[in-house]
């Protein structure tokens, strides 16, 4: 069966830091670019980042929102991807979701986990 | 990168069909057959519905079906039914710094 599980989401205070985690099951990680995306409440999505895979050299993008502030890593050998956030503002306030992505070069989502919500606030 | 541009809303009857527009620009929707169709139910994760513009993952109902002509994509479901209202979202790959681009949403409402 195929799954992705986050935890790590809470209450935090703005400026303040939090690990986001995502374990994976039922695909060979490695292969795998992940992507995480968020949802504020009773807002759309916003897609936050990706990693590439080992022969795409684990490189990573991010939205200009969270550039320099958010950092996408992955342990292949865990099936895991995390997300650090630091300097949390309240406007980071959302559901995060991890998901799988598909396609070349990389434009389609699936499956996702079911989210971990983020609450920034003082 | 802006967001895509879909209409906050839409409305259709039991056996219906509707068709929810999405429109970007030159350098997203208007430059790759790269736009996937997300559906969401209230408190659930997104779920894929169409991939590279008309393509329908295993499982997903042949009533969905997706398009495009120039910067607009669209996603047409027919013989509507109560199950389909749900918000849906579009997303189109816009290059290799920023890799998608959402639209804002569209809530669909079986009347």
């Amino acid at each position: 069966e195929v799954r992705l599980v986050e935890s790590g989401g809470g209450l935090v205070q703005p400026g303040g830091s939090l690990r986001l985690s995502c374990t994976v099951s039922g695909f060979i990680f490695s292969d795998l670019y992940m992507d995480w995306v968020r949802q504020a409440p009773g807002k759309g999505l916003e897609w936050v980042g990706r990693t590439r895979n080992k022969a795409n050299s684990y490189t990573t993008e991010y939205a200009a929102s969270v550039k320099g502030r958010f950092s996408i890593s992955r342990d292949d050998s865990k099936n895991s991807l995390y997300l650090q956030m630091n300097s949390l503002k309240t406007e980071d306030t959302a559901v995060y979701y991890c998901t799988r992505t598909g396609g070349v070069p990389g434009n389609w989502f699936d499956p996702w986990g079911q989210g971990t919500l983020v609450t920034v606030s003082s | 990168q802006s967001a895509l541009t879909q209409p906050a809303s839409v409305s259709g009857s039991p056996g219906q069909s509707i068709t929810i527009s999405c429109t970007g620009t030159s350098s997203d929707v208007g430059t790759y057959n790269l736009v996937s169709w997300y559906q969401q139910h209230p408190g659930k994760p997104p779920k894929l519905m169409i991939y590279e513009v008309i393509k329908r993952p295993s499982g997903v109902s042949n009533r969905f079906s997706g398009s495009k002509s120039g910067i607009t994509a669209s996603l047409t479901i027919s013989g509507l039914q109560a199950e389909d209202e749900a918000d849906y979202y579009c997303c189109s790959y816009a290059g290799r710094s920023t890799p998608v681009v959402f639209g804002g949403g569209t809530k669909l409402t079986v009347l």
